[in-house]
């Protein structure tokens, strides 16, 4: 199973709104509700996001969004803040596996 | 509080097998899937594979399959990923991570066990 395709890098200003895109195939992304976005600080363990392409758990910013559009799920981050610089990667179910994105690295100007 | 703690730092010779833990508390442990990624320094994460702890049921990544094996304990909420066969590129830590039955999202993850193979 090949990793999903993410931007290596991401940077915007505080107070901006940056996208970050995930694509895969109709097998994966495409193919089921399942996309899951973690951020992950140095040394840290990843930290659930986003769930089932646009679900935001308890506790997290309303600042962060998800959404998908045929083989490609985006996470949005809005007003940007200095504790959002981190890696992100996306996720998704693909027939009883799964698959990560190959991550992101988001750099607060 | 609702937690997976992991064993420790290994360090292991190439060929040679190691065995993590990930106990579960503060939930029911047979009630979420457990599943194992990795992350090899400075790289991104790496699906392993899950396992029920109801059943014992087990999936593998097909990169890993042969050479890795889930297990778990019921009685002491424990669930174990054993690798063998390592070799150098296997080098990374080793997070497990709880999965809600019937969806896909890891909502909790153990801080992780750092896994060196090096002669």
């Amino acid at each position: 199973q090949s990793a999903l395709t993410q931007p290596a890098s991401v940077s915007g200003s505080p107070g901006q709104s940056i996208t970050i895109s995930c694509t895969g195939t109709s097998s994966d992304v495409g193919g089921y509700n399942y996309v899951s976005w973690y951020q992950q600080h140095p040394g840290k363990a990843p930290k659930l996001m986003i769930y089932d392409v646009s679900n935001r758990p308890s506790g997290v910013s309303n600042r962060f969004s998800g959404s998908k559009s045929g083989n490609t799920a985006s996470l949005t981050i809005s007003g940007l803040q200095a504790e959002d610089e981190a890696d992100y990667y996306c996720s998704s179910y693909t027939s009883s596996s799964g698959v990560f994105g190959g991550g992101t690295k988001l750099t607060v100007l | 509080q609702v937690q997976l703690v992991q064993s420790g730092a290994e360090v292991k010779k190439p060929g040679a097998s190691v065995k993590v833990s990930c106990k579960a508390s503060g939930y029911t442990f047979t009630s979420y899937d457990i599943n194992w990624v990795r992350q090899a320094t400075g790289q991104g994460l790496e699906w392993m594979g899950w396992m029920n702890p109801n059943s014992g049921n087990t999936g593998y990544a097909q990169k890993f399959q042969g050479r890795v094996t889930m297990t778990r304990n019921t009685s002491i909420s424990t669930a174990y990923m054993e690798l063998s066969s390592l070799r150098s590129e296997d080098t990374a830590v080793y997070y497990c991570a709880r999965v809600h039955y019937g969806d896909w999202y890891f909502d909790l993850w153990g801080r992780g066990t750092l896994v060196t193979v090096s002669s």
